[in-house]
């Protein structure tokens, strides 16, 4: 069973830039997040979808960050502008069911993006 | 909102020796608990989960979980430590109608 594809793996920027990450979950699965990893600290959720419909996205910042999950399978977030701020690793899960809180979340290798 | 704490941010013991990673949350109501693990440029794997029942949960690579629920803790166990075990730990609280929290990590070193 293929993972959780992400890509690319490594981008660098500018500040002011934009920056687009694109995620392919696991066939089947209804449900993918994005997570956004400081260096030094653990995930933190930005946006939950379930199949192209979003569910929670109460901690994406809304004037720079959109993420869409066109026909409920592949999802890409962006960033426009980027701030210095931004620096950080962008991971991508998937899970099978919604709303079950006891599901098990694969996650992809993540995105590396360092903002100068 | 559930939180998560890890004390440790960096722990190192010898290959072969006893390991135990600490935890601990805050949830008011019956917390679903889970421990993941990080290696360099991977993404997160989970280890185990707890959500009812025997609060000592088995886990792969032959980790182990206790959840107590007087002390708000979950800590991760593993007898003998191997090389391979170097990475990065986390710890995570979830509920039901709230997304996943996690702790800040543990860093496992392993020395020869």
């Amino acid at each position: 069973e293929a993972g959780v594809a992400q890509s690319p793996r490594y981008k660098i920027i500018e500040k002011r830039q934009s920056v687009a990450f694109w995620c392919n979950p696991i066939s089947g699965h209804a449900t993918l997040y994005w997570y956004q990893q400081i260096l030094g600290q653990g995930p933190k959720l930005l946006i939950q979808f379930q199949n192209n419909g979003v569910v929670d996205d109460s901690q994406l910042p809304k004037d720079r960050f959109s993420a869409e999950r066109l026909k409920g399978v592949d999802s890409t977030l962006k960033i426009q502008p980027a701030k210095l701020e931004d620096s950080a690793v962008y991971l991508c899960a998937s899970s099978e069911a919604w709303g079950v809180v006891t599901d098990t979340q694969y996650f992809g290798p993540g995105t590396r993006l360092t903002v100068l | 909102a559930q939180s998560v704490t890890q004390p440790d941010i960096h722990i190192t013991v010898s290959e072969g020796a006893s390991l135990e990673l600490r935890c601990n949350y805050s949830y008011g109501a019956t917390p679903y608990l889970f421990w993941y693990v990080q290696s360099p440029g991977q993404g997160l794997q989970l280890l185990l989960k707890y959500f009812s029942g025997d609060t000592l949960v088995q886990g792969i690579k032959g980790f182990e979980a206790e959840f107590k629920r007087s002390q708000s803790s979950f800590n991760l166990r593993k007898p003998s430590v191997h090389w391979s075990d170097a990475a990065e730990y986390f710890c995570a609280v979830g509920a039901i109608g709230n997304d996943m929290r996690f702790g800040a990590g543990t860093r496992l070193t392993v020395k020869p």
